[in-house]
């Protein structure tokens, strides 16, 4: 089966504009999630999706960050404006229900200059 | 919310040598999962196991739920086993079920 499929693979940016990163998942897959990764650090959870539901956004810095899964499949996440910090590694998983592993794309790697 | 600590932080070993990760957690938890990140930033999933011991060619894993640790074993290290492994924690209590992970042990593999 195909994997989950992330684009950009990178990216670099100044600070103060914007970026959008899409992500569409394995097929058939319900649950639908963004981590961030920055250097050094494991994943940290920004936003859970089950079909085109939020069912977590409490770690996503709303004043900046917004994310939608229109139809219940693809993703994308925007960052307005960005700042240097969030320079970091953009992971999305999904998985086919709550209570099963995950599977991850490569991610995207955004740098803020 | 839920912390998950990993040790050793970091571990250098020759090829062929043996090694143990180990994973505690802080409460408890409904699944775990071990990662292999590689040296490209690949999250590879590598055990799925929420309690119990599985097996998968040179690599096992064993969950203690009851006493809130996970160990994963890589036996006759190659190489390629370099990178950082994740412990990722999973608690479906309330509706969010999003992995916490602990910050990894990073893996190099001498040859």
């Amino acid at each position: 089966e195909a994997g989950v499929a992330q684009s950009p693979r990178y990216k670099i940016i100044e600070k103060r504009q914007s970026v959008a990163f899409w992500c569409n998942p394995i097929s058939g897959h319900a649950t639908l999630y963004w981590y961030q990764q920055i250097l050094g650090q494991g994943p940290k959870l920004l936003i859970q999706f089950q079909n085109n539901g939020v069912v977590d956004d409490s770690q996503l810095p709303k004043d900046r960050f917004s994310a939608e899964r229109l139809k219940g499949v693809d993703s994308t996440l925007k960052i307005q404006p960005a700042k240097l910090e969030d320079s970091a590694v953009y992971l999305c998983a999904s998985s086919p229900n709550r209570d099963t592993g995950y599977t991850f794309g490569s991610g995207t790697r955004l740098t803020v200059v | 919310g839920i912390q998950v600590e990993q040790s050793p932080p970091d571990l250098i070993l020759q090829e062929g040598a043996n090694s143990t990760l180990r994973c505690n957690f802080s409460d408890s938890v409904n699944n775990l999962q071990w990662f292999h990140q590689n040296p490209w930033g690949q999250l590879i999933n590598l055990f799925y196991i929420p309690s119990g011991t599985k097996q998968n060619g040179r690599l096992s894993a064993t969950t203690v739920a009851t006493e809130r640790y996970s160990l994963l074993y890589i036996s006759s290290s190659q190489t390629t086993d370099s990178g950082v492994y994740f412990c990722a924690v999973q608690n479906l209590g309330g509706g969010a079920d999003g992995l916490t992970f602990g910050k990894g042990t990073h893996l190099i593999i001498q040859p």
